[in-house]
């Protein structure tokens, strides 16, 4: 029962570009969403967040946009940097207790 | 900057022997969580911990697994006898609060089941 959904498992951008990470979900009690970046053989590492009484929130070059209607979450990296090359996964909550974790999207930004 | 650090790095193991993976939380943070990454798969939650009690765990975590906060910093996951589908790495992490938007991860643990 996958209840995060990150359909895409890979995407390429060169560098400076826009990159759109996608993310779905089913539970509509969710009402916490949160994007980790993950690099190989370390630990997540969360990046951004927002609560489902928001439909954008902005940090940086990291932004993450809720359509809570259509239960899709992207996250916008602009521009996109080499550093940024990392697995990143979609996470959700409702109680804080339990998050649900998206499968990741390996981003590989291009020089 | 705090860090939720997790020992050892690296667990071989043979089937049926017990493993106890080690993390040392963030001192201030009041929930603890364990998490495993099956190679290749995505992330899985395993089970929270506040207070001292398990708060939720899923349906991976059975009788074979258990946790403890033996003292004040150390947050272990116990599997009682391991099997080769155990071989995955192992997160802990940490939040002072359930309100917090930030959950500190370790590090993780390769568990190798042979």
């Amino acid at each position: 029962d996958q209840q995060v959904k990150q359909n895409s498992p890979s995407l390429s951008v060169q560098e400076g570009r826009i990159s759109i990470l996608n993310c779905d979900y089913t539970n509509s009690m969710f009402d916490y969403f949160l994007w980790y970046k993950k690099y190989p053989a370390e630990g997540p590492t969360f990046l951004i967040s927002i609560s489902s009484i928001k439909d954008k929130n902005e940090d940086g070059r990291f932004t993450v946009f809720l359509n809570k209607s259509a239960k899709h979450l992207s996250l916008h990296i602009v521009p996109s940097q080499p550093g940024d090359s990392a697995v990143y996964f979609c996470a959700a909550t409702n109680t804080g207790n339990q998050f649900y974790f998206g499968t990741g999207t390996s981003l590989t930004v291009i020089p | 900057e705090p860090e939720v650090t997790q020992t050892p790095s690296h667990q071989v193991t043979q089937m049926g022997q017990e493993v106890i993976l080690r993390c040392v939380p963030i001192s201030n943070h009041l929930y603890f969580y364990w998490y495993r990454q099956i190679l290749g798969q995505k992330v899985e939650f395993l089970v929270s911990f506040y207070n001292n009690e398990i708060s939720e765990k899923s349906e991976i975590f059975d009788d074979q697994f258990s946790v403890e906060r033996p003292d004040g910093s150390n947050f272990t996951l116990k599997i009682r006898s391991t099997k080769l589908e155990d071989s995955a790495m192992y997160f802990c992490a940490s939040i002072w609060g359930l309100s917090t938007d930030t959950q500190y991860f370790g590090p993780g643990t390769r568990l190798t089941v042979l």
